[in-house]
């Protein structure tokens, strides 16, 4: 079984709707990370989590908000869907050790299409 | 804040020949510079990363430089192969504290046969 797992893998929506992205991971890693990939851009940060307590604002996070549900769940919620949010979305998580982040894992993205 | 650059956007070398992407960053403060490999369908995957206090680092075919000063890393390829086909990226950050990943735009690389 996948160590990061996000669903849904695939989503169509329409403007104005509210949508859920789901992130869980088995790693036991306490840092959690929401992305967003566009064509020519690259991976882009929205919300990180240190931990359940711990929200943190990314690069891109206005029109999105996150919830931390429990150490291995990560959500991302897009409550009123725009077009220009069609993309692929990944979740990564990765551990501290030693006061140094480690490697971050990536999940096999959402790939988003908003109409 | 950081910013990276990386070129090129894509890139096509024949089988068994040398592949190099190269990545500049803007913030001297940067020392932890990961690279990843995204295969079609999947998340991105750390293939070899690389922390200021080396200059260059090597696991088989693969192998990064880093030149602090001039504030750039680069990603070499040798002997080439088709599975290599990917897109990849390279990224820079703090090693520590929230290590807040800045990526570049994405280098597409294909292996001719």
């Amino acid at each position: 079984d996948a160590d990061v797992t996000q669903t849904p893998r695939n989503r169509i929506t329409k403007t104005g709707k509210r949508i859920m992205l789901e992130c869980s991971q088995t790693k036991g890693h306490d840092r959690m990370y929401w992305y967003r990939q566009d064509p020519g851009l690259g991976l882009r940060l929205i919300y990180y989590s240190f931990d359940v307590k711990d929200i943190n604002k990314g690069e891109i996070s206005d029109g999105y908000s996150v919830s931390r549900q429990a150490q291995a769940k990560f959500s991302l919620s897009l409550e009123s869907a725009i077009p220009n949010q069609t993309a692929l979305y990944f979740c990564a998580t990765s551990d501290l050790a030693g006061g140094i982040t480690d490697t971050q894992y990536f999940g096999p993205g959402t790939r988003l299409t908003v109409l | 804040g950081e910013n990276v650059e990386q070129h090129p956007s894509t890139l096509s070398v024949q089988e068994g020949d040398s592949a190099v992407i190269k990545c500049t960053y803007s913030d001297s403060a940067s020392n932890y510079f990961p690279w990843y490999k995204q295969e079609l369908g999947k998340g991105p995957q750390l293939i070899i990363d690389i922390r200021s206090n080396v200059g260059e680092k090597k696991d088989q075919r693969i192998a990064v430089t880093l030149n602090k000063t001039a504030k750039h890393f680069s990603l070499h390829i040798t002997e080439t192969q088709p599975e290599d086909s990917a897109v990849y990226f390279c990224a820079a950050s703090r090693v520590q504290g929230a290590q807040k990943l800045v990526f570049g735009q994405g280098t597409r690389l294909t292996i001719n046969p």
